[in-house]
């Protein structure tokens, strides 16, 4: 298996441009996991999905951030408008039937400029 | 609700000396346990789990970690730290048969020097 694929690995734009990060989780995962990890706030569960649904959001730092999971195999992080304070990696995480052990992709490090 | 306390933020060892970092949980029932390794520039990667059984835990690159639930402990611990240990140590754990998804600590930075 390929594990956690994300994409970009970087991204580095100006403020207020729109980011899109993407999530494929690995094959047979019910659930996935966004991560947001930055020195100053260690690492911060933004919001995770079982079965395509959102199930706890309270984690997304504000209507700024989206997330979708149209399908089992894809998930978007959308941040529109960015911010500089946005700048940190943030990590797409899965794992299978019944919350357990969650295997991380290698995240993406996003700069706003 | 759960949580998880790793004590100290940074953690130095000398090349070959004993790696001890410490886990300590909040729940009333035991929970499952995990630590997570993260090397540089990378995700976080599973080096063990406790869920049942054995209470001394083997994981990779030769640590292992004992449950104690007296203690309400998941220490983790390598006996000859290697310069490649390097990295930062999340401990995480997760409620039994529950419906919340694994709360991690804060991290430990494990430097080792030469």
């Amino acid at each position: 298996d390929a594990g956690v694929i994300q994409s970009p690995r970087h991204e580095v734009t100006e403020m207020g441009q729109e980011v899109t990060l993407r999530c494929k989780p690995i094959s047979g995962h019910d659930y996935l996991f966004w991560y947001r990890q930055t020195m100053m706030r260690g690492l911060e569960l933004l919001i995770y999905f079982n079965n395509n649904v959102p199930i706890d959001d309270s984690g997304m730092p504000e209507d700024r951030f989206s997330a979708k999971m149209p399908n089992a195999s894809f998930s978007t992080l959308k941040i529109q408008p960015s911010e500089p304070r946005d700048s940190a990696v943030y990590f797409c995480a899965s794992c299978g039937t019944g919350l357990s052990e969650q295997y991380f992709g290698p995240g993406t490090r996003l700069t706003v400029t | 609700a759960q949580s998880v306390t790793q004590l100290g933020s940074h953690v130095s060892v000398s090349e070959g000396a004993l790696v001890l970092l410490r886990c300590n949980y909040s729940s009333s029932v035991p929970p499952y346990l995990f630590w997570y390794v993260q090397y540089p520039n990378q995700g976080l990667q599973l080096l063990l789990k406790y869920t049942t059984g054995a209470t001394l835990v083997k994981g990779i690159n030769g640590f292992e970690a004992e449950f104690k639930k007296s203690e309400t402990s998941f220490h983790l611990t390598k006996p000859s730290a290697h310069m490649s240990d390097a990295a930062e140590y999340f401990c995480a754990v997760i409620q039994r048969e529950g419906n919340t998804p694994l709360v991690f600590g804060k991290g430990t930075r494990l430097s080792v020097i030469a």
